[in-house]
């Protein structure tokens, strides 16, 4: 079983606040990462997709980074607002195997 | 608009009793997937489907079983549920490219199902 580990497990912050966290992954065989967020009672909304090294990507406030020779990826979002308030997952897929690897999550709750 | 559904939403039963929870998609997605959800865990996945008559099992599978008469529905049975089996449960859904659904193809999920098994 590959381990996905997401840090911190929780954060608290106030509005406004720019905030950042990790998602850490096995470095060799990537094939692709996946972020997810997960307001409570609803189902994870896909935020990105990422395949190269290097690869950043960008939807509003929120963006991600790639490092696959070092096998993370780090979310920011920028001037948080109590409406980010969620948990934000992370999906690895390795190449050699037909799954998704999830991370735990990170729970984001943005203070007004 | 396309959606996926679940239900029922919440749902308690009895140790031993057989349980199928419903999982139905309008995306028209060949692949559709199953994931239990606990504390302290990820996501980890039950079982799998590429298509209709195709099912594969996942990290998770024993006691549960699916079967794929169309596109639409994976439903979930647990064959004689447990107190382990409670959790909740989400369905998911992706076209069918790449590498069956677990590459660079993003998954859709279900509202989720709350089990609870007394």
């Amino acid at each position: 079983i590959l381990n996905v580990e997401q840090s911190p497990q929780s954060l608290h912050v106030q509005e406004g606040d720019s905030t950042n966290f990790t998602c850490s992954f096995p470095s060799s065989n990537f094939y692709a990462l996946h972020w997810y967020r997960w307001e409570t009672a609803k189902s994870p909304e896909a935020l990105f997709v990422m395949t190269l090294n290097g690869d950043e990507k960008k939807k509003g406030r929120i963006s991600a980074t790639l490092n696959t020779k070092e096998g993370y990826s780090y979310l920011y979002i920028k001037g948080s607002q109590p409406e980010d308030s969620a948990t934000y997952l992370c999906a690895f897929n390795d190449y050699n195997f037909n799954k998704f690897y999830f991370g735990s999550g990170t729970k984001l709750n943005v203070k007004p | 608009d396309a959606e996926i559904t679940q239900s029922p939403r919440h749902k308690i039963t009895e140790t031993g009793r057989q349980v199928t929870l419903a999982c139905h998609q309008t995306w028209n997605h060949n692949n559709m997937f199953w994931y239990r959800q606990d504390l302290g865990h990820g996501l980890r996945l039950i079982h799998y489907s590429y298509g209709v008559h195709d099912t594969n099992k996942g990290e998770v599978s024993d006691g549960y079983s699916v079967s794929r008469s169309n596109t639409e529905d994976l439903p979930l049975t647990l064959e004689s549920a447990a107190s382990s089996q409670t959790s909740v449960y989400f369905c998911a859904s992706s076209r069918a490219s790449g590498r069956g659904g677990f590459g660079t193809d993003t998954q859709y999920f279900g509202p989720g199902t709350r089990l609870t098994v007394l």
